[in-house]
């Protein structure tokens, strides 16, 4: 089992819509959670953080963890084409090594 | 503010050559973290550095190493390169050690021949 478990993809979404990034992680000890967006040919950049139980909203952007059942999602409201790209969930373990998913390719179409 | 930076951006190597990536963190930030990509294994932490101590290290073998200087910016080294190292190697800045936000640099692809 990966330590960081997505979906590839990929993930296609009409414009306006919600799209829904999942992710689970084998470690139960871990800390921080944090969902990166990544465009092709391009490095990482922060989305957002999670480290409590419950949902953070940022603008269009809600990560929600449930550290009970080792899940955390991504959700993007009102989906844009240029949230197309690679979205990366990280785990940061008590050991402060960060823990990296696979990622999964969005697509929003026009 | 400037970001993260870090030379060279591409480099091509042969095999069993070696090789030193720099990378210079955002002005302030003390912890520098690295990591490769690759198609198939995705983004695999390196190892972190942190006011000049390595804090954390990834399941990388003995061939790959760092060191942080005292004005913060960070080298890695690639001893007998394979060719299994071709990769993007990044690295991501943060004002603390385990700080939650990390900014990465553009990174730099390393192809061995």
């Amino acid at each position: 089992q990966k330590e960081v478990e997505q979906n590839s993809g990929p993930l296609s979404v009409p414009e306006g819509a919600i799209a829904s990034l999942n992710c689970t992680y084998s470690d139960r000890g871990s800390q921080s959670f944090f969902w990166y967006r990544q465009y092709s040919g391009k490095s990482p950049e922060l989305i957002m953080f999670i480290y409590s139980n419950g949902d953070k909203e940022d603008g269009r952007f809600t990560a929600q963890l449930n550290k009970a059942s080792q899940y955390v999602s991504l959700l993007i409201r009102d989906s844009q084409p240029s949230d197309s790209a690679t979205y990366l969930c990280a785990v940061k373990g008590n050991n402060n090594d960060m823990r990296f998913g696979a990622g999964t390719r969005l697509t929003v179409k026009p | 503010k400037a970001g993260v930076t870090q030379t060279p951006r591409y480099l091509i190597k042969t095999r069993g050559q070696q090789v030193t990536l720099s990378c210079s963190p955002i002005s302030g930030h003390r912890s520098v973290s690295w990591y490769q990509q690759t198609p198939g294994q995705g983004l695999q932490f390196l190892f972190e550095y942190f006011s000049e101590t390595q804090r954390n290290k990834g399941n990388f073998p003995g061939r790959f190493s760092g060191r942080q200087f005292s004005n913060s910016r960070s080298e890695m080294n690639v001893s007998t390169l394979e060719l299994g190292d071709s990769a993007l190697y990044l690295c991501a800045s943060s004002s603390s050690s385990g700080g939650y936000e990390q900014y990465f640099g553009p990174g730099t692809r390393l192809t061995v021949t």
